[in-house]
């Protein structure tokens, strides 16, 4: 089966860039969704195919992907982005949605 | 406004079944394929089992795959995953998330608790 690594944890003061990378063999390929848990709440999708956002997404999230590894980058962070981040992609060998295993950003 | 309500969740006896329930509302549910996605506490999320708009295309992580099977009914827009045979690692949140292109997860519901534990 397809795996996909994040980092546990990246921490970012307030007013930084933030990236967090999903790393897989030959991701490049592939379309990486992007999804954003605060405590307690359900995911929500924050990018899709890669870099496209969301209506109500504020342009400050933004996506790449290439070659083994797809990033989301958030600018300007503000202490509301604090959540776990996981990527998303399908897996067409055997047909299975692969969720990456989620990073903590924490805002410091 | 899209949503999708989940319900069934609650406490079971390893070995036990449980069906959960996936009701949506807020768009033509009947074009839309649906996929069932889990977090066990304090872990990550994990893609559990999806199903066609038609429901005759279905499809199990291979953790649950024999124990599991989901379906739907197209005139009462609602999802349903059928938990047999469970075990202490199926305890984990259940949330039922609609399915664009390129197989992302547009909406997800709120979640339902799944507890296995004697």
């Amino acid at each position: 089966s397809y795996v996909v690594t994040q980092p546990p944890s990246v921490s970012v003061a307030p007013g930084k860039t933030a990236r967090i990378t999903c790393g897989a063999t030959n991701i490049g390929s592939k379309s990486v969704h992007w999804y954003q848990q605060k405590p307690g709440q359900a995911p929500v999708l924050v990018i899709y195919y890669d870099s496209d956002r969301p209506s109500g997404i504020p342009e400050r999230f933004s996506g790449s992907n290439s070659g083994n590894t797809a990033t989301l980058t958030i600018s300007r962070v503000e202490a509301g982005d604090e959540a776990d981040y996981y990527c998303q992609v399908w897996d067409r060998n055997d047909g299975h949605r692969v969720f990456g295993g989620g990073t903590k950003m924490t805002v410091l | 406004e899209v949503q999708l309500v989940e319900s069934g969740g609650g406490l079971v006896q390893p070995g036990g079944s449980l069906r959960l329930s996936c009701a949506t509302s807020g768009f033509t549910f009947s074009s839309y394929e649906i996929n069932w996605v889990r977090q066990a506490p304090g872990k990550g999320l994990e893609w559990v089992s999806y199903v066609s708009v038609s429901g005759s295309i279905t499809d199990y992580a291979d953790s649950v795959k024999g124990r599991f099977t989901i379906s739907r009914d197209n005139a009462k827009n609602s999802v349903y995953l059928q938990m047999n045979s469970l075990r202490a690692e199926d305890t984990a949140i259940y949330y039922c998330a609609r399915e664009g292109t390129w197989q992302l997860l547009d909406y997800w519901g709120q979640g339902t608790r799944v507890t296995v534990s004697s």
